[in-house]
């Protein structure tokens, strides 16, 4: 069984520009879901993707934008990117979207300078 | 939306005792409580869930209470050991809008020898 992988690793980038995260789903998952994760904090929900479309959506602004693929993988994409945005960038997939099991991947470490 | 309270923020036991961590919800469709373990640098990890039918849930040395009157959850660790040693999240599911996990800020649970 293959696990949740993301892509990049780690990141820099400056304001002002825009990065694209990519997550592959567990093998047997069809829903992919984005979290955001301060240093020092829990993760904060962004947005969750079931059947190539948006399922839900927490407290972000519209910069914060995805896409899900025919094989369930996932990108998250951020525009004009600020400060604040520095974080770990997780993804996790599960079977269906409705309170079940997440399973997450490594993240993707993003730095803004 | 959903609030998650997660106490205490840092909890230090011995070898050997019990570990137990308290967590608040305001949502009472709230029906999904996971809870996560992540080790520094590395991916959350899930290791044990409760549903809103099931007052508690057991798997080897952890186990999880629920109180849906009270709104409240515990995970609860015996006969730690030094491989305990992690930060440990709650999660609450609530449905609705937003089809994400709300996560507490964490517990870091320290083993002493």
């Amino acid at each position: 069984e293959t696990g949740v992988t993301q892509s990049p690793t780690h990141l820099i980038k400056t304001r002002g520009q825009q990065v694209t995260l990519r997550c592959s789903s567990q093998s047997g998952h069809n829903t992919v879901s984005w979290y955001q994760q301060a240093l020092g904090q829990g993760p904060q929900f962004i947005f969750q993707y079931y059947r190539e479309e948006e399922n839900g959506r927490g407290n972000f602004p519209p910069r914060f934008s995805g896409l899900q693929f025919p094989n369930y993988s996932s990108e998250l994409n951020v525009n004009a990117l600020e400060l604040d945005d520095s974080a770990l960038y997780l993804c996790a997939s599960s079977f269906g979207g409705e309170g079940q099991p997440q399973h997450f991947g490594d993240g993707t470490r993003l730095s803004i300078l | 939306g959903e609030n998650v309270e997660q106490h205490p923020s840092t909890l230090s036991v011995q070898e050997g005792d019990s570990a137990v961590i308290k967590c608040t919800y305001s949502d009472s469709a709230s029906n999904y409580f996971p809870w996560y373990k992540q080790e520094l640098g590395k991916r959350p990890q899930l290791i044990i869930d409760i549903r809103s039918n099931v007052g508690e849930k057991k798997d080897q040395r952890i186990a999880v209470t629920l109180n849906k009157t009270a709104k409240h959850f515990s995970l609860h660790i015996t006969e730690t050991q030094p491989e305990d040693s992690a930060v440990y999240f709650c999660a609450a599911y609530s449905g609705g809008g937003a089809d994400g996990l709300t996560f507490g800020k964490g517990t870091h649970l320290i083993i002493q020898p």
